[in-house]
């Protein structure tokens, strides 16, 4: 079945550091990719996403590049900020079949950064 | 444009009283969706309308759960003789049917905390 992988937290960082949470995914056919982030307390904001292969979603100085050949969506950052601080969210969504009206998520990452 | 408004944010009711939850998605979002997330988890997917119609329904989704969708617009979601399990957040999202494919982006709401005791 479809799902999707992320590395286990929680990540402690200091400030500026550099930032990568890994993700990977199983999907049949060719889904769409995404990165939420949750900040305390809230819900669900949409980061980035990647639609097709070889796509980079970029925002807020977070990239992440859709590898088909890898099957992976790993999130950078150059230097994060306190502000950074959430539970990361790597999901897949797919164009067709079961499941295709609706996100697929992995577990989630805590980012810590201290200053 | 306002968000995804959902409401009560949080509830704690007694084990075995009913709960219901209400979301307003964005406006002329015809697709609505309802997720949970349990502590440390990611959201999963429980029922999803287009329009007033429920097209999709997870195994989650339990017979004492029901979502509604009666004009197209709001949602709600009732729990009834809720369990100690129930005690999740429950989110909504919306999104447009008219943004084709599968890279059109659901937004979500800030959820609403339900806790059984």
């Amino acid at each position: 079945g479809d799902s999707v992988t992320q590395m286990e937290g929680p990540v402690t960082l200091s400030e500026e550091a550099f930032l990568t949470i890994n993700c990977t995914y199983t999907a049949t056919g060719y889904p769409s990719l995404f990165w939420y982030v949750q900040y305390p307390g809230e819900g669900l904001q949409l980061l980035l996403k990647a639609t097709k292969a070889d796509d980079k979603g970029s925002n807020k100085g977070f990239e992440a590049t859709y590898r088909k050949e890898t099957t992976s969506f790993h999130l950078e950052k150059g230097s994060v900020q306190v502000s950074d601080s959430a539970v990361y969210f790597c999901a897949l969504r797919k164009w067709y079949g079961t499941g295709a009206n609706n996100l697929f998520f992995g577990t989630g990452t805590r980012l810590t950064v201290i200053p | 444009d306002t968000g995804v408004s959902q409401n009560p944010r949080h509830k704690i009711t007694k084990r075995g009283q009913n709960v219901t939850f209400r979301c307003d998605p964005i406006s002329e979002h015809n697709r609505l969706y309802w997720y949970r997330q349990t502590l440390g988890q990611g959201p999963e997917f429980l029922t999803y309308f287009q329009n007033e119609a429920q097209l999709e329904k997870s195994r989650l989704l339990s017979d004492r759960f029901s979502a509604e969708r009666p004009k197209g617009s709001f949602s709600t979601l009732e729990i009834q003789r809720t369990e100690q399990g129930d005690s999740a957040m429950y989110l909504c999202a919306s999104s447009s049917f008219r943004a084709q494919g599968a890279g059109n982006t659901i937004y979500f709401g800030e959820g609403s905390w339900l806790t059984v005791v």
